[in-house]
């Protein structure tokens, strides 16, 4: 099963809304990555938390973490339509270097 | 800035064939990956290389050789192409400080095998 995972397959909504993309891991991290991936592009980090941070902003991007709970989220303001893409959550594999990888969830954003 | 290069985007291969993707960077990044990307099941780690002639399995290795012929290039091989195949290879790069990296992906080979 993943070690890191998304709570919600798919979120929609308008252009200039915002959206809240939520996460859970299964093992204690050093840090959490969140990244984005259009259609036919391979994913891009977006942010990057540490465990001892419990926020980190990047832009019209914030992201969250709590360790007590074992979970993050990443919140985008003003959404746009080009912010359409499935958003991952990805933790350090603990046994090698890389990432696992959250399913994803898909964000469409609407005129 | 760097890039990350992956040949070819789109691959269509012949049951039991051996297929070869290549991925090449210019950041200098120590340490490369190869991902496979199913359609519902995200990203898995099929090998790591964290230096020039290092290989390091992931988690779904079986079926596949990799080769780090430079510190720039990373080569997966299909040792055997399953009819009815279909998913994307992901080839990244990072720079690694303990555990926490920043990676870089490139957008890609997309394998069908018919």
């Amino acid at each position: 099963s993943q070690l890191a995972e998304e709570n919600l397959w798919a979120l929609s909504v308008h252009e200039g809304e915002s959206v809240t993309v939520n996460c859970s891991y299964k093992t204690s991290i050093t840090a959490l990555q969140w990244y984005r991936q259009k259609s036919g592009e391979g994913p891009a980090q977006l942010i990057l938390i540490r465990s001892n941070e419990r926020e980190k902003r990047n832009g019209r991007l914030r992201a969250t973490l709590d360790t007590s709970s074992q979970s993050s989220s990443l919140s985008i303001t003003a959404t746009r339509c080009e912010d359409t893409a499935v958003y991952f959550c990805a933790t350090p594999l603990y046994y090698a270097q890389g990432l696992t990888f959250g399913l994803g969830t898909r964000v469409s954003v609407f005129p | 800035g760097g890039i990350i290069t992956q040949t070819p985007k789109f691959l269509i291969g012949q049951e039991g064939q051996k297929l070869t993707l290549k991925c090449q960077q210019n950041f200098n990044h120590d340490t490369m990956y190869w991902y496979r990307q199913d359609s519902g099941k995200g990203l898995r780690l099929i090998y790591y290389s964290i230096t020039e002639n290092d290989l390091q399995k992931g988690d779904l290795s079986e079926g596949y050789d990799a080769s780090r012929e430079k510190k720039s290039s990373f080569s997966l091989t299909v040792t055997s192409a399953q009819k009815n195949e279909m998913a994307v290879f992901l080839c990244a790069s990072s720079i690694v400080t303990g555990k926490i990296s920043d990676y870089t992906f490139g957008s890609g080979t997309r394998l069908l095998v018919i």
